[in-house]
């Protein structure tokens, strides 16, 4: 089966930029989660979907930072204008339902921001 | 914020010797999970521990739990230069919505 699949895995773009990320989350799982990694802050959650639909968003940083799921089997987390300390990896994870189940990752997208 | 705090940060071994990895966390809890990061990698899920279990095995893998301490560890018995990755510790605080993570130990297994 394949995992969950993210794109582009590079990214290296001017400031002011608008920046999209996609995800595909594994086929059935109905959790889906965005998060970032830097050295100075670790993982931090973002935002998470159940069943497409946004749950918490307390982790988005500010409102130049938007995520969309409009279907099961995509979604995107878009920044708009994209500034230099929104560097980072951004990863997505999806998961099924139920309690104690484990996230699985994508390989990220790195983002570089000039 | 963080929910877990991992212990070392770094940790470097020869191989064959076993590592240790210690995880403290601040809340009531769930479960707790252990991710492994291979450099330039997603995390993956390596084993769950729930509240009222202290211990359990997978393969080289021992984690004990003790919830009186909030604090976890994961012993990775006969190293590889293979397990060489950044290690962290989630807590599940919320009916398994969201995990937590710590800041994580980058281990080093010296072939």
């Amino acid at each position: 089966d394949a995992g969950v699949i993210q794109s582009p895995r590079h990214e290296v773009t001017e400031m002011g930029q608008e920046v999209t990320l996609r995800c595909k989350p594994i086929s059935g799982h109905d959790y889906l989660f965005w998060y970032r990694q830097t050295m100075m802050r670790g993982l931090e959650l973002l935002i998470y979907f159940n069943n497409n639909v946004p749950i918490d968003d307390s982790g988005m940083p500010e409102d130049r930072f938007s995520a969309k799921m409009p279907n099961a089997s995509f979604s995107t987390l878009k920044i708009q204008p994209s500034e230099p300390r929104d560097s980072a990896v951004y990863f997505c994870a999806s998961r099924e339902t139920g309690g104690g189940q484990p996230q699985h990752f994508g390989d990220g997208t790195r983002l570089s921001i000039l | 914020s963080q929910q877990g705090e991992e212990d070392p940060q770094a940790l470097s071994i020869q191989e064959g010797e076993n590592a240790t990895m210690n995880c403290s966390y601040k809340t009531s809890i769930n479960n707790l999970q252990w991710y492994r990061q291979n450099s330039g990698r997603g995390l993956v899920h390596l084993i769950l521990i729930r509240s009222n279990e202290r211990e359990k095995h997978s393969g080289r893998l021992r984690v004990t739990l003790d919830t009186s301490k909030k604090s976890s560890s994961l012993l990775i018995t006969a190293s590889r230069a293979a397990d060489t990755a950044s290690y962290f510790c989630a807590t599940d605080e919320n009916a398994g919505n969201m995990l937590t993570f710590g800041g994580g130990t980058r281990l080093m297994v010296k072939p």
